[in-house]
């Protein structure tokens, strides 16, 4: 089975440039995450939807931060407009009914 | 609020030396305990997991007892292998039906031949 898919993998971009990374969840799970990863914060939830509605987003950083999840396979976290402190390693995880999450491989941001 | 605590890295061991990585937690109530191990370059694995008191979770040669008296979960090897090299997360999420999972910092484990 395919696990947490995400895209891309890596992203190099300069300082004020939209950049948007997208994630699929394993199929059939209805619950999905994002989370950052810094050396300073360590790991960090942004949000999470259930059934494609945002239920939490106390963790994204400020409004240059927005996600979506337009339909049960797709989401996306989006950051307009990009600085370099965002640089980091985004992680998105989906889960199903039990409390186990599962991670995809990270998508490696730099913003110079 | 909830939080976890784990033993500084970096960990450096040789080949079938015994590995004990400390975490402690403070949480409201009786959460689930989690740990998950992060090979370089790659998203976080499920290692092992307990949800409640006096549970043994284990996966892999690792165990991890979810001990509520002392409000710790271990992890535990009796060999480490060069392969077991990558950084374990201690976690837990609150019992009552909450979602968001509280990571402890990451403890970086180096195995040598």
């Amino acid at each position: 089975d395919a696990g947490v898919i995400q895209s891309p993998r890596h992203e190099v971009t300069e300082m004020g440039q939209e950049v948007t990374l997208r994630c699929k969840p394993i199929s059939g799970h209805d619950y999905l995450f994002w989370y950052r990863q810094t050396m300073m914060r360590g790991l960090e939830l942004l949000i999470y939807f259930n059934n494609n509605v945002p239920i939490d987003d106390s963790g994204m950083p400020e409004d240059r931060f927005s996600a979506k999840m337009p339909n049960a396979s797709f989401s996306t976290l989006k950051i307009q407009p990009s600085e370099p402190r965002d640089s980091a390693v985004y992680f998105c995880a989906s889960r199903a009914g039990g409390e186990t999450q599962y991670f995809g491989p990270g998508t490696r941001l730099l913003v110079l | 609020g909830d939080s976890v605590t784990q033993m500084e890295g970096p960990v450096t061991l040789s080949e079938e030396a015994f590995l004990t990585i400390n975490c402690t937690y403070t949480a409201t109530g009786y959460p689930s305990l989690f740990w998950y191990v992060q090979y370089p370059g790659e998203g976080l694995q499920l290692l092992l997991k307990a949800t409640k008191a006096d549970d043994k979770g284990s996966n892999k040669g690792f165990e991890a007892t979810y001990r509520k008296e002392t409000t710790s979960f271990h992890l535990e090897k009796g060999s480490v292998q060069v392969s077991d090299s990558a950084v374990y997360f201690c976690a837990l999420i609150r019992s009552g039906g909450y979602n968001k999972l509280i990571f402890g910092a990451g403890t970086r484990l180096a195995v040598h031949p």
